[in-house]
């Protein structure tokens, strides 16, 4: 079965250089979640989407945006990079609603960004 | 803000023992529940969930209890094996406009000696 892919796998950049990562969700899925996972840390939630639309934001920098497109998949946009951006960023899909409820979450394998 | 607390920190038990991670969560609208096992730098894999119209709910070696009253839950593993050997992780969720965002515990370090 198709699960969320997420692009690319592992990332390393700079001090204040840009970032981009990518997340593809399940096929049907309407509704992405980000999460930003630090090192021995649990996951922090940082922005979701349904429907092309923000639907909810968490403890996202001022320096992170991000976006859902047309065909659902989403990109979190990292710019002016900090040492204390690296972490795992994982990405989620689900069905909009309540169905998450019945369904669940499924994370993508996450993208590991290091910063130097 | 919702706000996940989970005890303990750091578990290690004998293999054949049983397990039990806690979790108190503090926003009481709160109605999913969902536990995940994850094992170093790879993503968090669902091993068990619960709403909050359901007090108890076990699949093979694992339960989930859930008191609502108390804003208490609870994840059970029996028999562990050295398999079971991960960080575990708590979460609640509250709809946000459509939005189910996770809560998550802190995590518990799982460490099953053979």
């Amino acid at each position: 079965a198709a699960g969320v892919i997420q692009s690319p796998r592992h990332l390393i950049k700079e001090k204040r250089e840009t970032a981009t990562l990518k997340c593809y969700p399940i096929p049907r899925h309407d509704t992405v979640y980000w999460y930003q996972q630090g090192p021995g840390q649990d996951p922090q939630f940082l922005i979701s989407f349904y429907e092309k639309m923000q639907s909810d934001k968490g403890s996202i920098p001022d320096r992170f945006s991000a976006q859902q497109f047309s065909d659902y998949h989403s990109e979190l946009n990292m710019s002016s990079l900090e040492l204390g951006d690296s972490a795992l960023y994982f990405c989620a899909s689900s069905l909009s609603g309540r169905t998450v409820l019945t369904y669940g979450y499924t994370f993508g394998s996450g993208t590991r960004l290091t910063v130097v | 803000g919702e706000n996940v607390e989970q005890h303990p920190s750091t578990l290690s038990v004998q293999e054949g023992d049983s397990a039990v991670i806690k979790c108190t969560y503090s926003d009481s609208a709160s109605n999913y529940f969902p536990w995940y096992k994850q094992e170093l730098g790879k993503r968090p894999q669902l091993i068990i969930d619960i709403r909050s119209n359901v007090g108890e709910k076990k699949d093979q070696r694992i339960a989930v209890t859930l008191n609502k009253t108390a804003k208490h839950f609870s994840l059970h593993i029996t028999e562990t094996q050295p398999e079971d050997s991960a960080v575990y992780f708590c979460a609640a969720t509250t709809e946000v406009d459509s939005s189910y965002k996770l809560i998550f515990g802190s995590g518990t370090r799982l460490l099953v000696r053979p």
